[in-house]
Order: C-alpha cells, then structure tokens, then sequence
C-alpha cells in the first residue's frame, strides 16, 4: 500500500488519559500535516512539517497537543490529559512542497468517555 | 465569519435529478479551489479542481467567480452513488499549503 497510512484506526480512552497517534505518509513526500474534523464540521488545520521541521501551529493546538515529525518520515501527535472536547476524526496528509496533490489518510476516530 | 461557507444541507433529491452547491469565500489568500467529497466516516477525496474558466468532468461542472468570491459544483443525472457529503475547499499557497475546509454540504440521492 502506496498510500497514507494512520494507526490506530479508532481509539476508545477515558477523560484524563494520553494518546498518540501515527501517521506514516507516501515516502516521497516532504510535508505532512495534521487536521482534526469533528461531527458537522469540515477538517480544520492544526499543523504541518516540512521533512522533520514543524513549521505551523494552529491555534486550535493547545499546550495538550505536541506534534513530532523526528526523522522526516512518520509523524506522530500526542494528546495529554484529554477532554471529550477531544473526541474528533484526527486527519493525517502528507504532500510534495511544490504541488498541491494532497493525500489523505483513513484518519483516526478518537472517543474521549 | 468562516472563511468558506456552505449550505450543510441536506439536499434530497430523486435519483436523475440535477443539483447545485454552492459556497462563499472570504480569505482572498486562498488562491486555488477544490471540491471533495467525503463518504460517511471515511476520509475527504478530491473529487475535482475549480477554475475560473469553468471545469467539467463528467457529470460534475465546477466554476469559481473570483469577483464574487463564489464557488459552485452541479451535478447532472445524479446517481445513488453520488450521496456523500461535497466539501468546498480553499488552498493559501503562502505558509505550507494549508487547505481550508467549508463544513460540507450533504447529499441524498433517493430512488
């Protein structure tokens, strides 16, 4: 499979407790990025990598969320302490810096209880 | 306000029937436009770019109005298939090609 890959596909976790999830994107793509989309709404930014530099930050990041892109490859977004607020389809997309042919993962479903 | 606006819908229509979305932009940064479809908890796919000139493929006629600020998408002959909910979408071309999405509307297309 050539494509965006994210794991989990869903993740169940209580109110308080930390998550992470990974986004590996297509190999010869040197930006990546993270949206989050909950129900009724369309995905919003929350933030982006070129190769393993993170070079935007939404303000929808709050301090609870870190984004690591180490070795340029696969991403990972971590979610401190969370909030049903939380409860959200996370998007990874991964691109070419010169083109604009933006490539989705399946996303991760994650339900805070 | 958002930056792109659409009528969420939902819009019913019989199975044949032609349909129109359409949706406003504010952010003049946004310099190329899109639609995706999105199915029921699967990710957004790009169904088709929007140019000023118009673009068609298929079924699917797209055209943006940058004077109005005004993008739209018909849809001839709908199908069954066609039900997905279609989401406008800007892309700034400064600061990393970030997308912005409108909140989508729904389609339903009924026997």
């Amino acid at each position: 499979d050539t494509g965006v890959s994210q794991d989990p596909r869903h993740k169940i976790t209580k109110r308080g407790q930390n998550v992470t999830f990974r986004c590996d994107p297509i190999s010869e793509h040197n930006r990546l990025y993270w949206y989050r989309q909950t129900l009724g709404q369309g995905p919003e930014f929350l933030t982006y990598f070129q190769n393993e530099a993170q070079l935007e930050k939404s303000r929808l990041l709050s301090d609870r969320f870190s984004a690591e892109r180490p070795k340029g490859s696969f991403s990972t977004l971590e979610i401190q302490r969370t909030e049903q607020g939380d409860s959200a389809m996370y998007l990874c997309a991964s691109s070419l810096v010169q083109g604009y042919g933006y490539t989705f993962g399946s996303g991760t479903r994650l339900t805070v209880v | 306000r958002k930056e792109v606006e659409q009528d969420p819908g939902p819009f019913n229509v019989p199975e044949g029937a032609t349909v129109a979305f359409n949706c406003t932009y504010s952010n003049s940064a946004s310099q190329s436009f899109f639609w995706y479809r999105q199915d029921c908890r699967k990710e957004p796919k790009l169904l088709m770019s929007v140019y000023s000139s118009g673009n068609e493929d298929g079924r699917f006629t797209a055209q943006l109005n940058r004077a109005s600020q005004y993008i739209s998408l018909l849809i001839r002959d709908s199908k069954l298939s066609d039900s997905a909910t279609y989401l406008c979408v800007g892309l700034s071309r400064g600061g990393g090609n970030k997308l912005t999405f409108g909140t989508g509307t729904q389609l339903k297309v009924e026997l």
